[in-house]
């Protein structure tokens, strides 16, 4: 059964779409979290929502809007895409805060 | 601003040789020290934790070092495998209340045959 797991796992899209990337985790976590990987494989936390309530939300464009409909997802919609959006995208979830982090495989985004 | 900052951003190895990728932080209120293992097309998985009041934790041929007072911590594979080939992130976090993990830029390691 996979733990943490996001669709799609790839997603290319035309500059200026809106779309979404969903998440899912079946450990029963209380904590979620996006992170944004770029070309260089820097890892950068974009959100952390725990019980549904956002509590990290770093300098992220305000095109990026999380969702949390309950503890088990967390949505990730993106408006008016530019060529800087193409990354990946990683979903994770842990038990808390001071637990460690499961990651999902990540959603390839790629803007033409 | 780079908070942890890792070294080397690649590293080629033989196989059995030891690979030993290093890490410096600046925020002395950091009290967990994870590092990840990455596969391509996969997401960054725990392989190895330590927190500072101990100077080493092994897990079979993973070691962490980890020097608190040059506030320096190094990741140690012995007997290096192609296996072993993949992405190395360390990663720091302060355990209290609601904090992020800052994590390194990342070691591409390839243990060649």
């Amino acid at each position: 059964d996979t733990a943490v797991s996001q669709t799609p796992k790839y997603l290319v899209t035309q500059m200026g779409n809106d779309k979404s990337i969903k998440c899912e985790q079946n450990l029963g976590h209380d904590t979620m979290y996006w992170y944004k990987q770029d070309s260089k494989k820097f890892l950068k936390i974009m959100f952390s929502y725990n019980n549904k309530e956002l509590i990290i939300n770093e300098t992220v464009p305000n095109r990026f809007s999380p969702k949390s409909p309950d503890k088990a997802h967390l949505n990730l919609h993106i408006n008016s895409l530019e060529l800087g959006d193409s990354a990946v995208y990683f979903c994770a979830s842990s038990k808390d805060y001071s637990q460690p982090q499961h990651f999902g495989d990540g959603t390839r985004l790629s803007i033409l | 601003q780079q908070q942890v900052k890792q070294s080397p951003q690649s590293l080629i190895v033989q196989k059995g040789g030891i690979s030993i990728i290093n890490c410096a932080y600046e925020n002395t209120a950091f009290d967990y020290f994870p590092w990840y293992q990455q596969f391509p097309g996969k997401g960054p998985a725990l392989l190895i934790a330590i927190r500072p009041d101990v100077s080493e934790k092994k897990e079979g041929r993973f070691t962490i070092s980890f020097n608190k007072s040059a506030k320096q911590f190094s990741l140690h594979i012995m007997d290096s495998q192609p296996g072993d080939s993949a992405t190395y992130f360390c990663a720091a976090k302060n355990s209290g209340g609601y904090q992020k993990v800052t994590f390194g830029i990342g070691t591409k390691l390839q243990v060649i045959p």
